[in-house]
């Protein structure tokens, strides 16, 4: 069954070094999405991405967050200058479209294996 | 604003016996609910949702989810509870928003511990 891949598991960084969380969607999937959970709080969302650009983007992606597709199979989420609040598990997603005429249902999301990350 | 509610961080439950997940939402129009469960170490992975139709969705392995718009719930059911169903579990909510992108927002989670 295809899955959605993240490296690496366990990121460790200083702070105000750049990190660059990488994921691999599944293949045949349009839309692709990054969420990021801080130790003991909800899943958040951060981004969505489609068609080589941002659909929607939260209060919390700011200046410091970009995204970038730059192949065919990966989809980065770059942190330019990381914060100790940064410090939580980052959960890649990607869904086939965003609504299946074939089902006339909205298409579900499937998440990677998530990358923690640990600012110092 | 919208968001999403689990009242109980933590549901203890013998094995064998029924367990229900609570899960209330507040959204502006009609909702697409979802319920997605994560395993220590691994990401979290879809059990089912409702878009539309009958209140009784049924999902992955054996569990079941009763949308009411009343009370505006979606718990999460499964009659006879296994040890391996022991997880972190966790309701998400979209609008009808017929526009690119899909974000869900989720809600706290609830820990299930389904005892021998």
């Amino acid at each position: 069954e295809p899955e959605v891949t993240q490296t690496p598991s366990h990121q460790v960084t200083q702070m105000g070094q750049e990190v660059i969380l990488r994921c691999v969607p599944i293949s045949n999937h349009l839309y692709f999405y990054w969420y990021r959970q801080i130790l003991g709080q909800k899943v958040e969302f951060l981004v969505s991405f489609y068609n080589n650009e941002i659909s929607e983007k939260s209060e919390i992606f700011d200046d410091q967050f970009s995204v970038e597709r730059p192949d065919g199979s990966n989809f980065t989420l770059k942190i330019r200058s990381t914060k100790l609040e940064d410090s939580a598990m980052y959960f890649c997603a990607s869904s086939e479209g965003w609504w299946s005429r074939q089902t006339d249902s909205y298409n579900e999301q499937f998440f990677g294996p998530g990358t923690r990350l640990t600012v110092l | 604003a919208q968001s999403v509610a689990q009242p109980e961080d933590q549901v203890n439950v013998a094995e064998g016996n029924p367990l229900t997940v609570k899960c209330t939402y507040s959204v502006s129009g009609n909702p697409y609910l979802f319920w997605y469960v994560q395993y220590p170490n691994r990401g979290l992975q879809f059990l089912l949702k409702y878009i539309t139709g009958d209140n009784l969705v049924k999902g992955s392995y054996g569990f079941e989810a009763e949308f009411n718009k009343s009370q505006t719930s979606f718990h999460l059911k499964k009659p006879s509870a296994l040890v391996s169903d022991s997880a972190l579990y966790f309701c998400a909510v979209r609008t009808r928003i017929y526009n690119q992108g899909g974000k869900l927002i989720f809600g706290q989670g609830t820990e299930l511990s389904v005892k021998p």
